[in-house]
């Protein structure tokens, strides 16, 4: 692993269902984010982790969930997925936010819901 | 609340050309800007960061300037190359949140 991983890389659900997208980072940031990504209004945080332990609301944290048990992992649940949260979903890290350090992005999740 | 526009949303330039991508923000109260590139079905690749205290950043030939009073930033590239090609945000970086712009998708003409 080198960077950010993001697991499965697309997906089709059914409404109604649970789903949980998996973020793992190897490079001992302590900054996590969760994003969505859709066309027209661009990309926009959901929820994030400043360090292991604790999380925080984005811009639009409805419908999801996240937890940060350990430093490298930071998953996304979508407790009752409905069709407003097919989108793009990109995790990202940086080494402590307000560093100045850039964020890295991994590679994204499509995500489907019907 | 902040907000970040990226004008225009569309560029097309012929190869060789220098050219100039804008960014502008409401919010002057900015710890950074960052300037992002997003190829096709990818994730997002951070090309520069200015802090609030700096004027540009400059990496090969991408160069970033930052005028905190006016709320802009622009990214300068020379000599445009075809593998250039792709979406570039801006992102501002106030209060623990991130906000991007929408992105100008650059399309360098062979």
């Amino acid at each position: 692993i080198a960077g950010i991983t993001q697991a499965p890389t697309s997906q089709i659900l059914a409404a109604g269902r649970r789903m949980t997208l998996r973020c793992t980072q190897d490079m001992r940031h302590n900054a996590m984010y969760w994003y969505r990504q859709d066309l027209g209004l661009g990309l926009r945080l959901i929820h994030y982790s400043n360090t292991a332990g604790t999380t925080g609301k984005g811009e639009v944290p409805d419908g999801y969930s996240v937890s940060r048990a350990n430093t490298d992992d930071f998953p996304l649940t979508l407790a009752s997925a409905v069709p407003s949260q097919t989108s793009v979903y990109f995790c990202a890290s940086t080494i402590e936010d307000r560093d100045n350090q850039p964020q890295h992005f991994g590679d994204g999740t499509r995500l489907s819901i019907l | 609340k902040q907000e970040v526009t990226q004008i225009p949303a569309a560029l097309s330039v012929p190869e060789g050309e220098n050219l100039v991508l804008n960014c502008s923000f409401t919010d002057s109260a900015i710890y950074n800007l960052q300037w992002f590139r997003q190829d096709p079905g990818k994730g997002l690749t951070s090309l520069l960061l200015i802090q609030s205290s700096q004027r540009e950043q400059t990496s090969g030939r991408l160069n970033a300037s930052l005028d905190k009073s006016s709320g802009r930033s622009t990214l300068y590239i020379a000599a445009s190359q075809p593998g250039d090609s792709a979406t570039y945000l801006c992102a501002t970086n106030r209060d623990d949140k991130i906000i991007f712009g929408k992105g100008t998708r650059l399309h360098i003409l062979p």
